[in-house]
């Protein structure tokens, strides 16, 4: 089945750091891929998105590009700010389920 | 615009209890409607997905059930709460033949 596998947190940056978590999923077809981010105590707000091979989904400074040769999609930032501090789950779509699926999400803490 | 609205917000349950929790959507028709859950320190999962009216798919098998008795109304249910069932509870929309979904602004449920 579908699955999503994302590194494990918390991680812990100080402010203006670069920012990776890793994502890689396993899916049958051709998935679209998501970022989502929830805020302490809030739903989850789409951050970004792609939905073919090489395509980079961007918002609020935050990247990721669909690598279909390696099965990722990883979400980038080049300078982080304690607002950002959050918790990040990775996702993928594929029709035939008619749902998303989701990571175990990574919590990223931004100090100053 | 389209807006989803989850209640309670907060519940505290002793364990036995039923529970009914109730989420609706207003600016959209026939959207797919589903209830995840956030287990402390887990992932999300999805419980339950229903694409119309009546129309109820489970994907874990558990002591919760859910019901859509209108288009743009999703309830999940417990005739009787363990303490298992303690967690973050979303409820979440999607349109047909898109990808993308909205969440709630979810229930912590503490069973106690």
């Amino acid at each position: 089945g579908d699955s999503v596998t994302q590194m494990e947190g918390p991680v812990t940056l100080s402010e203006e750091a670069f920012l990776t978590i890793n994502c890689t999923y396993t899916a049958t077809g051709y998935p679209s891929l998501f970022w989502y981010v929830q805020y302490p105590g809030e739903g989850l707000q789409l951050l970004l998105k792609a939905t073919k091979a090489d395509d980079k989904g961007s918002n609020k400074g935050f990247e990721a590009t669909y690598r279909k040769e390696t099965t990722s999609f990883h979400l980038e930032k080049g300078s982080v700010q304690v607002s950002d501090s959050a918790v990040y789950f990775c996702a993928l779509y594929t029709g035939g389920g008619n749902k998303l699926t989701f990571g175990t999400g990574t919590q990223l803490k931004v100090e100053l | 615009s389209q807006t989803i609205h989850q209640w309670p917000a907060t519940l505290v349950q002793p364990v036995g209890s039923p529970l009914s929790l109730e989420c609706t959507v207003e600016g959209t028709s026939n959207p797919n409607l589903y209830w995840y859950r956030q287990a402390a320190g887990r992932g999300l999962q999805l419980l339950f997905y229903s694409v119309g009216i009546g129309q109820i798919s489970s994907e874990v098998p558990q002591n919760l059930s859910a019901s859509r008795p209108q288009d743009r109304q999703f309830i999940l249910s417990s005739k009787k709460l363990l303490l298992s069932d303690s967690g973050f509870y979303l409820c979440a929309w999607s349109r047909v033949g898109y990808t993308e979904a909205f969440f709630g602004q979810g229930t912590r449920l503490t069973v106690v």
